[in-house]
């Protein structure tokens, strides 16, 4: 059974730093590439980053190019979202899902950023 | 960018009857449209991938059409957990795939 289960959503300040975590269990998680997709409160889904299956390769929506950092561990089936300079306007819910050809087909439950001061 | 219109924004139903959702791209997305569906407080949950494919587990109730740039989501019997938002999904310019906006299926 697939699992994904994201972690680090909190409460920052304008500015701040924060770094979510995807761990992923029930498939094999070299093989897929990995998303990260938010929902802002009472808001529509934003697709915000996918980390390739191969090495190096990372994509990102305009709206957080050159802030957020997409990673994984291959060995410990893990994807990362390193956020920095935070903004009001990323408070979401931000969600990962893998990727089976373009398609989000499994999503994690959630993990909510708030950015306020 | 790739621009997904969902229609209506709210569409009022009663158990057991049949639903259709629009979903229009700006642009020929070919069939790369997935459909998902988010009860409050949940994930999305895949339906539909490329455009007429039921994703596993998925009731034959949920069926998806359409092509280029018009695709319908139809529910053929409303049962009372059918009741969420549902969105559209493009993976034509992969990885930037863009979502609609959400139909927000509720009971009449």
């Amino acid at each position: 059974e697939v699992q994904l289960v994201e972690s680090g959503g909190d409460l920052v300040q304008p500015g701040g730093s924060l770094r979510l975590s995807c761990a992923a269990s029930g498939f094999t998680f070299s093989e897929y590439a990995m998303n990260w997709v938010r929902q802002a409160p009472g808001k529509g889904l934003e697709w915000v980053s996918t980390s390739g299956s191969g090495a190096g390769y990372a994509y990102y929506a305009d709206s957080v190019k050159g802030r957020f950092t997409i990673s994984r561990d291959n060995s410990k089936n893990t994807l990362y979202l390193q956020m920095n300079s935070l903004r009001a306007e990323d408070t979401a819910v931000y969600y990962c899902s893998k990727d089976t050809r373009g398609i989000p087909d499994y999503w994690g439950q959630g993990t909510l950023v708030t950015v306020s001061s | 960018e790739i621009v997904l219109t969902q229609s209506p924004a709210t569409l009022s139903l009663s158990p057991g009857e049949r639903a259709t959702l629009s979903c229009r791209a700006s642009q020929s997305v070919s069939s790369y449209l997935a459909w998902y569906q988010q009860k409050s407080g949940q994930a999305p949950r895949l339906l539909i991938y490329d455009a007429s494919n039921r994703a596993t587990g998925i009731p034959a109730r949920f069926s998806g059409s359409g092509s280029g740039t018009d695709f319908t989501l139809t529910i053929s019997s409303l049962e009372p957990e059918d009741f969420a938002v549902y969105y559209c999904q493009q993976r034509s310019n992969w990885p930037r795939g863009t979502f609609g906006q959400g139909t927000k299926l509720e009971i009449k």
